[in-house]
């Protein structure tokens, strides 16, 4: 079976640099995805990693270590706009996203 | 319209009653999917349909039925209503075209209450 991790909730300052962290367990992998979510809005898809290492977009970088199960969400220059919900998914065997609990990231000025 | 639609936008329905979601998409997507989101808990598939004509079940099927006669449209229904059902309901699709690009786009939901 499959088992995302992540931690439920985090706090960072305007301006600063946060890290959410996602490991998983799967017995098949097509990549891991992060999502973001405002507070009673619908997911948006941010970043794709397939392959290990960094993808840059951006504020926004993803990283993944198949090896470790393990991907991290890196947001730089933080906004208040950033304030959201994270979601870490990978994509089964069957092509099918396994979603995470979400990371609920708080801003504070 | 531009993206996915869903209708209605909140509903309180009696336990027991018949109700069922609605999802339109314009962009011509061959995969679209339903998930339902609760408190603490990540998105679970309910059913999923690769093409039109085709579905499948999800991680939590029970108590739920689509249907896919087109590419557009893909209605999610509950036959008999039950409280453990309340939750807010998502409807996405994808270009299954590319599968390993994997994003999914998102309608706004629909929040179901029901008592």
């Amino acid at each position: 079976g499959q088992n995302i991790d992540q931690p439920t909730e985090m706090t960072a300052t305007e301006g600063a640099i946060v890290q959410i962290n996602c490991t998983y367990q799967t017995s098949g992998f097509n990549g891991l995805f992060w999502y973001q979510q405002h507070a009673g809005e619908a997911p948006t898809f941010l970043s794709y990693n397939v392959l290990d290492g960094l993808e840059e977009k951006g504020r926004f970088s993803s990283f993944l270590s198949r090896s470790k199960g393990y991907s991290y969400l890196l947001l730089k220059e933080l906004q208040m706009k950033d304030s959201a919900s994270y979601l870490c998914a990978l994509m089964d065997s069957n092509y099918q996203l396994i979603w995470g609990a979400g990371t609920k990231l708080i801003i504070k000025p | 319209i531009a993206g996915i639609t869903q209708a209605p936008t909140s509903q309180i329905l009696a336990a027991g009653r018949r109700m069922t979601l609605r999802c339109t998409q314009d962009m011509r997507h061959n995969a679209m999917y339903w998930y339902r989101q609760d408190l603490g808990l990540g998105l679970r598939l309910i059913h999923y349909s690769n093409t039109a004509g085709t579905t499948g079940k999800g991680e939590v099927p029970d108590g739920y039925s689509v249907s896919r006669a087109n590419t557009d449209d893909f209605p999610l229904t509950l036959a008999s209503a039950v409280p453990s059902q309340t939750s807010v309901y998502f409807c996405a699709s994808s270009d299954s075209a590319d599968r390993s690009l994997g994003e999914q786009f998102f309608g706004p939901g629909t929040r179901l209450t029901v008592l």
